[in-house]
């Protein structure tokens, strides 16, 4: 399976600014994808990103507040942009490999940001 | 609409006690894929199964076993001879297909499992 790191791997910030949160995998892989997980709660997905194309975004979420980069096959980066206490989260991205031919293939999650938002 | 059920918010048990952990799923698409995954306190998700909709054999390593059956929706969890490094939060998810080709991922709320000596 790819091997994903994020970075920062947390961040104290204050409201009203905004941070880049970055995802590298070590091999190319076609869909990227970024998840929320705010405390005690189960994941959420944000939005998938696929090379070459603009972000989708689920439902809730928007790229003004989200703003998504997918310069090539092995990076993207999430912005929390404005940022309020609510986006105080685990921010997860995870990766799919279609390059195998199989749609289920199975998604591999980086280590998370954790991000507190004063 | 896709929907995944743990009920178990919480379980606490005695280190070597079995364990299984509960997941009902809805879903009406013919062909899907469940999967499981471990959150330790780090943070990180850790892939633990996938399991195609076609395929309702039991499986087992180590520890671990999981038991699927269609025809109740689940696809539960046991954990055998549990130990501390089982304590983690669990989800049970189940994939839905977009039309571009790639599978949505459709979580569970977890259940949090802490193993005591």
């Amino acid at each position: 399976s790819a091997v994903i790191s994020q970075k920062p791997s947390r961040d104290i910030c204050q409201r009203g600014t905004s941070l880049t949160i970055q995802c590298q995998v070590d091999s190319q892989v076609t869909m990227m994808f970024w998840y929320r997980q705010q405390p005690g709660q189960s994941l959420t997905l944000i939005a998938t990103a696929n090379q070459g194309s603009e972000a989708t975004y689920e439902s809730g979420f928007v790229i003004d507040k989200f703003p998504i980069s997918r310069p090539n096959l092995t990076f993207s980066t999430l912005t929390v942009s404005n940022m309020s206490p609510e986006d105080s989260s685990i921010y997860l991205c995870s990766v799919e490999d279609l390059r195998t031919r199989d749609p289920q293939e199975t998604q591999y999650f980086g280590p998370g940001t954790r991000l507190l938002v004063l | 609409a896709q929907k995944v059920t743990q009920a178990q918010t919480e379980i606490s048990v005695v280190e070597k006690e079995d364990v299984t952990l509960d997941c009902v799923y809805e879903t009406r698409d013919t062909t899907y894929y469940l999967f499981w995954y471990k959150q330790p306190p780090s943070g990180e998700l850790v892939f633990l199964i996938r399991r195609n909709s076609f395929d309702e054999q039991n499986e087992i390593s180590g520890r671990y076993s999981w038991n699927f059956q269609k025809s109740t929706s689940s696809f539960n969890f046991t954990i055998t001879a549990s130990q501390v490094v089982d304590s983690a939060v669990y989800f049970c998810a189940l994939s839905e297909e977009f039309s571009g080709g790639y599978n949505k991922l459709i979580f569970g709320a977890g259940t949090r499992l802490a193993v005591h000596p």
